[in-house]
């Protein structure tokens, strides 16, 4: 499979807990975002990489959230300390811009968060 | 102004009729546009991007207006199988810059029935 793989699928914590997600792009895509995903709502961005430079993370939830991607390759999203709202799909995407205006977002089936 | 906006549907509509989605942006400075489909369960998958003269891709039409900060989608002779969400995507430059960040509306779902 050479899609945008993303590992758990399912996630069951407790509050307070900590959680981290895992996203493996396509690989040759060099920018890989993250999504936040409830019922009935679009995807609400959080942040991007661009290789393994973190071009936006103004977005992010609260300081309890934060993502990685070390080598430009897989990235990792962690939240600390979670908490009943933080329950949602985690969704990841990859694309390699085709110029500036065209940019092909491929999806990942998403971590589903429940946080009891 | 939200940075995009759709119509709140749903839209329940018969199969074969014409239906229109609009959505506004905020961001005068924006670039790309999309539209995405997500199913029920699924991840949201490109249906088609937005160009500034307007494109058409079978049954689909896309509309770019930049002076009213509004596009918009048109499907023809729907089908059963259009049922599902569609979601405006808006590149949001940030100011004297030339990357963005792609946004999301809220989606809005439609259903075609027989």
């Amino acid at each position: 499979d050479t899609g945008v793989s993303q590992n758990p699928r399912h996630k069951i914590t407790k509050r307070g807990q900590n959680v981290t997600f895992r996203c493996d792009p396509i690989s040759e895509h060099n920018r890989l975002y993250w999504y936040r995903q409830t019922l009935g709502q679009g995807p609400e961005f959080l942040t991007y990489f661009q290789n393994e430079a973190q071009l936006e993370k103004s977005r992010l939830l609260s300081d309890r959230f934060s993502a990685e991607r070390p080598k430009g390759s897989f990235s990792t999203l962690e939240i600390q300390r979670t908490e009943q709202g933080d329950s949602a799909m985690y969704l990841c995407a990859s694309s390699t811009p085709m110029g500036a205006t065209n940019e092909k977002l491929f999806f990942g089936s998403g971590t589903q968060l429940s946080v009891l | 102004r939200k940075e995009v906006e759709q119509d709140p549907g749903p839209f329940n509509v018969p199969e074969g009729a014409t239906v229109a989605f609009n959505c506004t942006y905020s961001n005068s400075a924006s670039q790309s546009f999309f539209w995405y489909r997500q199913d029920c369960r699924k991840e949201p998958k490109l249906l088609m991007s937005v160009y500034s003269s307007g494109n058409e891709d079978g049954r689909f039409t896309a509309q770019l207006n930049r002076a009213s900060q509004y596009i918009s989608l048109l499907i023809r002779d729907s089908k059963l199988s259009d049922s599902a969400t569609y979601l405006c995507v808006v590149n949001m430059l940030k100011h004297g810059g030339s990357q963005g960040n792609l946004i999301f509306g809220k989606g809005t779902k439609l259903s075609v029935k027989p």
